[in-house]
């Protein structure tokens, strides 16, 4: 399968801050990546969709301003939480899709997760 | 997407086939079933999918039925490392379709 890396897997930021969140799609380039948050004991929730060279797309209810999302290339994106807050503190986890040879349709495969606390 | 439904806990005895069910009564003929489960504190991993025809990887099957309205999905032999809360989505391959997350089911594997 496609190998999805993130970085950093903790980080804790003070409030006000900004934190910067890597995802790379290592073996494999991904045109559309995901970005989801997840708080504890509840489901995975799509904060916005990452095209390479493009705008993101981000989901009702999800401050653009405040995640700002850039694709830069086929395997990176990366989400920056600007001026974190305690209820930013969640774990973030992106994906990226990805069409595996001989397969006929894509898959997502998703990152390891980054925990972010803000103080 | 269409929605699915799944119980939200299961228990398996270490060993024996652990079988999740998934109802998904309003599929479309172009959505296609995923499976993926979570492991405490990682992130999703991806196990199979299927349109109609059953299929069977190193991880799993993935049993539809005729009319595409429910699957099962079979981990054959299951370990504790399988303990984890697995989800059933259904999706369309468009290039705009993405995955959406429902509650999923608690898979308890013991000893």
């Amino acid at each position: 399968g496609a190998v999805v890396s993130q970085h950093p897997s903790r980080v804790i930021c003070k409030s006000g801050t900004s934190v910067k969140i890597e995802c790379r799609s290592l073996d494999f380039q991904a045109t559309t990546m995901f970005w989801y948050r997840q708080f504890p004991k509840k489901s995975l929730m799509l904060m916005a969709t990452s095209n390479e060279g493009s705008k993101a797309t981000y989901e009702q209810g999800v401050e653009k301003d405040k995640f700002l999302i850039n694709h830069a290339s086929l395997t990176l994106s990366t989400l920056t939480v600007t001026s974190a807050h305690p209820e930013d503190s969640s774990f973030y986890i992106c994906s990226a899709r990805s069409l595996l040879r001989g397969a006929l349709t894509d898959t997502q495969y998703f990152g390891p997760g980054t925990r972010l606390t803000v103080l | 997407d269409a929605k699915t439904t799944q119980p939200p806990s299961m228990d398996c005895a270490e060993g024996r086939a652990a079988n999740l069910p998934c109802n998904h009564s309003t599929i479309s003929g172009n959505e296609y079933v995923y499976w993926y489960r979570q492991i405490h504190s990682q992130g999703p991993q991806y196990i199979i999918h299927g349109l109609k025809n059953n299929e069977t990887n190193e991880m799993a099957s993935l049993i539809i039925t005729e009319d595409r309205k429910s699957s099962t999905l079979i981990l054959p032999h299951a370990t504790l490392r399988d303990t984890a809360v697995y989800y059933c989505i259904v999706r369309n391959t468009g290039t705009a379709s993405k995955l959406t997350f429902g509650t999923g089911t608690r898979l308890q594997v013991t000893l």
